[in-house]
């Protein structure tokens, strides 16, 4: 069973659009983490939301924690080609067993042309 | 400052085959954390090292292991390759246990 469920899958968008992404779960996250990897690259931190509601903005792209701390979205605004890559959704599994895992969504793989 | 970095790139071997891929941490990281993304899939967690010592492992069977070395950088070896152990194999160092994780750009093991 997969912990955090990503939608969609696969996306392919025009530059100029908007898009939005989505992780959800039915466990409850003190916190939650975007990657986004790009082909032949590992993943690469874009933001971590702790607060239910919280809402965190990098530059065109807009981060949201639900309030229940069981999802969270991505929205992208006037999406470009570089922005193109695999957005994964990730929290950190902190137990005896594991460390201090990071546990991932399967992703949403983004293709923006031109 | 330089990232986090594999070796090597790409690798094929056969079925039952041993592989050892490599990971430099970053400077300054005490903790590597090794993760296997199928095609298609999200990175999932091997194990972690924290200061030479296992610190955590995920749902793969003994024939994953791994070492860190003193210096931090750390051995991921596979034995017995199976068809479904092509995957990326990604690195990640952090400061400490907890800290952010940064991944390095991963080892493409293709097995035949």
């Amino acid at each position: 069973t997969q912990l955090l469920e990503q939608s969609p899958q696969f996306l392919s968008i025009q530059e100029g659009e908007n898009l939005t992404v989505y992780c959800n779960s039915s466990s409850v996250f003190s916190s939650l983490q975007w990657y986004r990897q790009e082909p032949g690259e590992g993943p690469v931190l874009l933001v971590t939301v702790v607060t239910g509601g919280e809402v965190k903005k990098l530059k065109r792209l807009t981060f949201q924690f639900g309030d229940a701390r069981k999802d969270s979205s991505l929205h992208i605004t006037a999406a470009q080609p570089g922005d193109t890559g695999l957005y994964l959704c990730a929290v950190v599994a902190s137990n005896s067993n594991s460390g201090y895992a990071l546990n991932f969504g399967k992703g949403t793989s983004l293709l923006v042309t031109p | 400052e330089t990232g986090v970095t594999q070796s090597p790139t790409h690798l094929i071997k056969t079925r039952g085959q041993q592989v050892t891929l490599r990971c430099s941490s970053q400077s300054g990281h005490n903790t590597v954390s090794w993760y296997q993304q199928a095609l298609g899939q999200g990175p999932q967690f091997i194990f972690q090292y924290y200061r030479e010592e296992e610190n955590g492992r995920g749902n793969f069977p003994p024939r994953f292991s791994g070492l860190q070395f003193p210096n931090y950088s750390s051995e991921l070896n596979v034995n017995a390759l199976e068809l479904d152990d092509s995957a990326l194999y990604l690195c990640a160092s952090s400061l400490q246990p907890g800290n952010e994780q940064f991944f390095g750009p991963g080892t493409r093991l293709t097995v035949l």
